[in-house]
């Protein structure tokens, strides 16, 4: 049973241009979190979604910052007209039932640098 | 405002000795969990705790949960070298999907 998987694992972005971060969670979960860590930091939540729907995105900068979880495929993280301060590693993490009690699965994560 | 507090921060010890390392907030966590995070890899679960006054332990390691589910302490005997990493408490609030994160312990065990 593949764990979670995120790609690319490493990506490099000029400011200004688009980044596309994507989470295929684990076989039979379908709760999926993303989280954004700045080095000697803790994980902060962005966003919740089940299949097709956001549940709680309170954790998401209002602008230039998206997400998705379709029906089919990969759970989709974007990040339109990147700036410095978005370079930090995005962890994305899946659960079979959803809510914070549940076991969270985390993926070896995105680190993005924006040059 | 960090609502979880972990302490210390970092923490580095000779193989063999014991120590422990905290998570504290003012507010009660209807749950609450440790991770340890190596470099370039994702947190991995170690142990939630849901009662007040739990207690659980894995192998070398004790996690407690305080009475009143507001603190838990992580404690490891005789470390080893592969326990080096990044040791992070999260917490629940109950009827939210939102997990929030400690800052973490970054320990180092020198062989």
């Amino acid at each position: 049973n593949a764990g979670v998987m995120q790609n690319p694992r490493h990506l490099v972005r000029r400011r200004g241009q688009e980044a596309r971060l994507r989470c295929s969670p684990m076989k039979g979960h379908s709760h999926v979190y993303w989280y954004r860590q700045l080095p000697e930091e803790g994980l902060k939540f962005m966003v919740y979604l089940q299949k097709e729907n956001i549940i709680d995105e309170s954790g998401m900068p209002k602008e230039r910052f998206s997400a998705e979880f379709p029906k089919e495929g990969p759970s989709i993280l974007r990040i339109q007209q990147v700036v410095r301060g978005d370079s930090a590693a995005y962890f994305c993490a899946s659960s079979p039932l959803g809510g914070s009690w549940d076991e969270q699965f985390f993926g070896p994560g995105t680190r993005l640098t924006v040059l | 405002t960090q609502l979880l507090e972990q302490s210390p921060q970092f923490l580095s010890i000779q193989e063999g000795e014991n120590l422990t390392v905290y998570c504290n907030s003012s507010s009660v966590f209807s749950s609450l969990q440790w991770y340890r995070q190596e470099p370039g890899e994702g947190p991995v679960l170690l142990v939630t705790v849901v009662t007040g006054g739990e207690v659980k332990k894995l192998k070398r390691l004790t996690f407690q949960f305080g009475d009143a589910r507001k603190d838990s302490s992580l404690h490891i005997t005789a470390a080893q070298p592969g326990d080096t990493g990044l040791y992070l408490c999260a917490g629940g609030r109950g009827g939210g999907f939102k997990t929030i994160f400690g800052a973490g312990t970054r320990l180092f065990v020198k062989a």
